[in-house]
């Protein structure tokens, strides 16, 4: 099976740049995605395809995707981008959608 | 964007079958695929599976034995069952959009909903 790896947590100061990873074998050759969940809210899609923002999405996500790691980077982070963040991909092999373990962000 | 809304028992006993329905608002199922997402308390996120609205399946491999999902076009809505169930499927599960496979993504999701597995 495919597995995407994301380390558990990630913390960043208010106004920096976080920097979220998401591992697998040749992902850059794949699409990845990002979703954002905060407590008791359902998953939210923050990037996709890489590096494409949804509509409403504001300008300081971004994503990028190269090798065998996608990075979701948070510019500007403010304290309601803390949140749990799952990167997403598609394994072609078993046909199947693959989720990473999920990062929360601590912005602190 | 269309809403999503999941429907079905919140308690279920152990070795029964788990049931539940996404009735999907504000557009068809037409061209899209159709997913149940699951997430046990404090974890993270597990798919299980996807319908196409024309009715083709695809379900992740460690639960494919005991996972069946259906679409009701008339309806629109889709349905999940998953079998012989035991404590380890107790989870918050959700239905969602997925554009499209290799280069999809979710773009609308349930608000989930709490079944636990319990006698």
């Amino acid at each position: 099976s495919y597995d995407l790896t994301q380390p558990p947590s990630v913390s960043v100061s208010p106004g920096q740049t976080a920097s979220i990873t998401c591992s697998g074998d040749k992902l850059g050759d794949k699409y990845a995605c990002w979703y954002q969940q905060k407590p008791g809210q359902s998953p939210v899609l923050v990037i996709y395809q890489n590096y494409k923002r949804p509509s409403g999405i504001p300008g300081r996500f971004s994503g990028s995707n190269s090798g065998n790691t996608a990075t979701l980077t948070i510019s500007g982070t403010q304290a309601m981008d803390e949140a749990d963040y799952y990167c997403q991909a598609w394994d072609s092999s078993t046909a199947s959608v693959v989720f990473g373990g999920g990062t929360k962000l601590t912005v602190l | 964007q269309v809403q999503l809304q999941e429907s079905g028992p919140g308690l279920v006993k152990p070795s029964e079958t788990l049931s539940l329905t996404c009735t999907v608002s504000g557009g068809s199922l037409s061209a899209y695929y159709w997913n149940w997402i699951r997430q046990p308390p404090g974890k993270g996120l597990e798919w299980i599976g996807y319908i196409f609205y024309s009715g083709t399946t695809t379900y992740n491999p460690s639960l494919k034995s005991r996972v069946t999902i259906s679409v009701d076009t008339s309806k629109n809505q889709f349905s999940l069952r998953l079998k012989s169930v035991t404590a380890a499927d107790t989870a918050l599960y959700y239905c969602a959009r997925l554009t499209t496979v290799t280069h999809g993504y979710f773009d609308d999701w349930g608000q989930g909903t709490l079944v636990t597995v319990s006698s």
